[in-house]
């Protein structure tokens, strides 16, 4: 099993520019989530889902979107890159209920 | 949003010497977690706490829930070079989703 998987791993952005950040996994977990982790703090919580066709926000969900048509992929979309989303992005999956949670390698973005 | 109080914010310790890092809540948490990030990487699960008073043991590692399950506490014996990394304490915000609350973390730096 690879795990979690995410790319790319650095992206360049310019202000109002937009992209999608990429995470799989093959494990089959139910949860995937995805977080940021900016420098001196903890991860943060943007958004989650349970489940194929489910998400739902978490702490910091603003500026992003997210899908899951599939249980593999969980991908994250900035419509319009600001530089307070400079930060280090992180994809985490589990199985439904108890159980470890997996992060990925993370995203390391710089918007100018 | 929740604060969950992690310190000391950083260590710098000799090879061998035992190390001591808590965490502390305003509210209840039925999950305590703590989790180790090397430079570049993702988060790894080190222990998972799930009753209060429990106390854990991974190697050399042991952490304990505490019992009004607001705080929780790391200790790490007889530390080596590989030790070092950033360390964090979580809690599951509940329904076993996976949804975390993120300690800012304890930088650990051992020499040798």
């Amino acid at each position: 099993n690879a795990g979690v998987t995410q790319t790319p791993k650095f992206q360049v952005l310019k202000t109002g520019q937009s992209m999608t950040l990429q995470c799989a996994q093959d494990m089959n977990h139910e949860y995937m989530s995805w977080y940021r982790q900016d420098p001196g703090m903890g991860l943060r919580l943007i958004h989650y889902s349970v489940g194929a066709g489910i998400t739902d926000q978490g702490e910091v969900p603003n500026g992003y979107n997210v899908s899951r048509s599939t249980t593999e992929d969980f991908p994250l979309r900035l419509l319009s890159a600001a530089p307070s989303q400079t930060s280090v992005y992180f994809c985490a999956s589990k199985e439904g209920g108890g159980g470890e949670q997996y992060f990925g390698p993370g995203t390391r973005l710089t918007v100018t | 949003g929740q604060q969950l109080n992690q310190s000391p914010q950083s260590m710098f310790i000799q090879e061998g010497e035992d190390v001591s890092m808590n965490c502390t809540s305003s509210s209840i948490f039925n999950t305590w977690l703590w989790y180790k990030q090397d430079p570049g990487e993702g988060p790894v699960l080190l222990i998972a706490l799930y009753k209060a008073g429990e106390l854990t043991s991974n190697g050399r590692l042991t952490a304990q829930f505490g019992i009004t399950r607001k705080d929780s506490f790391l200790n790490i014996s007889a530390s080596i070079p590989s030790d070092v990394g950033i360390y964090f304490c979580a809690v599951d915000r509940g329904s076993t989703l996976g949804r975390l609350y993120f300690g800012r973390g304890t930088q650990l730096t051992v020499w040798p």
